[in-house]
């Protein structure tokens, strides 16, 4: 069965360092997104990306953070410089269409831990 | 406003037994989607409701929702000890383009 892939699993750094964390998400879905966990709680929307482009971002994802598909296959996060309340878990999503009616399905997450 | 919040926190029962979970959310959804979560791990898609639908059924889980309460269960039957999980209820607001908003979780334990 396809699946959502990231990599890495868990990820070390320091504060204002720069991570790039990536998904490979499943091949025929063309909605992308990510979100967080905090550890303890909820998950946390991030941004939703459609045909090369972000269409919804939430307040969390302010200028230190971007978004690509550098490919036909990866979509990455990008944190420009971390902040120590970046560290969470991230997870990327996919949905084969849009407009709020589709199943998301979601990678097994990046472990991000920022010193 | 929150969205997505779901009761109880906590929900420890027998292996056999069956296992319910409230959602309540504040807006008007296009659909409301229950996750599994094990223990630090990604979220497994558990089923989907639409907005116009009032009962989905997928093996040993039957998912209800009420709009005019804004409100959806989750039942679990015949729980085994596998289903130790937290289990995270999610909307897509309507207007809300592709979103989810989470709820903080019923933690469930089943013990055998």
């Amino acid at each position: 069965e396809p699946e959502v892939t990231q990599t890495p699993s868990h990820q070390v750094t320091q504060m204002g360092q720069e991570v790039i964390l990536r998904c490979v998400p499943i091949s025929n879905h063309l909605y992308f997104y990510w979100y967080r966990q905090i550890l303890g709680q909820k998950v946390e929307f991030l941004v939703s990306f459609y045909n090369n482009e972000i269409s919804e971002k939430s307040e969390i994802f302010d200028d230190q953070f971007s978004v690509e598909r550098p490919d036909g296959s990866n979509f990455t996060l990008k944190i420009r410089s971390t902040k120590l309340e970046d560290s969470a878990m991230y997870f990327c999503a996919s949905s084969e269409l849009g407009g709020g009616g589709e199943t998301q399905y979601f990678g097994p997450g990046t472990r991000l831990l920022v010193l | 406003s929150q969205q997505g919040e779901e009761d109880p926190q906590a929900l420890s029962i027998q292996e056999g037994e069956n296992a319910t979970m409230n959602c309540s959310y504040k807006t008007s959804i296009n659909n409301l989607q229950w996750y599994r979560q094990n223990s630090g791990r990604g979220l497994v898609h558990l089923i989907l409701i639409r907005s116009n639908e009032r009962e989905k059924h997928s093996g040993r889980l039957r998912v209800t929702l009420d709009t005019s309460k804004k409100s959806s269960s989750l039942l679990i039957t015949a729980s085994r000890a596998a289903d130790t999980a937290s289990y995270f209820c999610a909307t897509a607001p309507f207007g809300g383009y592709n979103k989810l908003i989470f709820g903080a979780g019923t933690r469930l334990a089943v013990h055998p």
